[in-house]
């Protein structure tokens, strides 16, 4: 069974900073893998989505990355924002119907 | 656009009792799912469908069912519920072309 692991559960960074959050899975063998934004007890918001076939994707200050034969992804934030503060998942997909999510990063930005 | 929208957004429930979770979505994918998000164990998936008439179990079916009428809506049903089925309930849809999930806000349920 694919696992999804994201490390540190939580992080705390002062604005301004860049920062690396990280994903890794067991199983190589992706269909894709999707970056979600999660509000306090609000639902999950897409923020990239890289094909199996891509090494990374990039929406305006966030960049993902895939390295697929290692088993990892990494979303760069740049200069963050107190904005930017919630939970970040990841989620891969290996199949039509099989996506396993890790359990989170708590980002906060602090002003 | 309203995207993916569950109903309710908050229920408690009493062990034995019954109720139905409605999900709808208006972006016309064929792909839907039900998920459950419990602290420290990530989402998993209860039931999913691939079009409309027709449901399959995921990885934590067991006490829930569901159905698939219209393409549109996707239902989530607890006949008896449990404490243990408290829990935050989320529903997704799946862009055929790209693979992206939209999700709705979530149903808090809670089960005494």
């Amino acid at each position: 069974k694919q696992e999804v692991t994201q490390i540190p559960a939580a992080l705390s960074v002062p604005e301004g900073e860049n920062l690396v959050l990280n994903c890794s899975f067991t199983d190589s063998a992706i269909y894709n893998l999707q970056w979600f934004r999660q509000d306090p007890g609000k639902g999950l918001t897409s923020l990239l989505l890289i094909q199996s076939s891509q090494r990374e994707q990039t929406s305006g200050r966030l960049n993902a990355s895939l390295d697929k034969s290692s088993g990892r992804s990494t979303l760069y934030i740049a200069a963050s924002q107190p904005g930017d503060s919630a939970t970040y998942l990841c989620a891969v997909m290996t199949g039509a119907n099989n996506l396993f999510f890790g359990t989170g990063t708590r980002l906060t930005v602090i002003p | 656009n309203a995207g993916v929208t569950q109903t309710p957004k908050f229920r408690v429930l009493k062990t034995g009792q019954s109720m139905t979770l409605l999900c709808a979505q208006d972006m016309n994918h064929e792909y839907m799912y039900w998920y459950r998000q419990d602290p420290g164990m990530g989402l998993r998936l209860i039931h999913y469908s691939v079009g409309e008439g027709t449901t399959a179990k995921g990885e934590v079916p067991d006490g829930y069912n569901v159905s698939r009428l219209k393409k549109q809506n996707f239902l989530l049903g607890l006949e008896s519920a449990a404490p243990s089925q408290t829990s935050v309930y989320f529903c997704a849809s799946r862009d055929p072309n790209t693979g992206e999930l939209f999700f709705g806000e979530g149903s808090r349920l809670t089960v005494l």
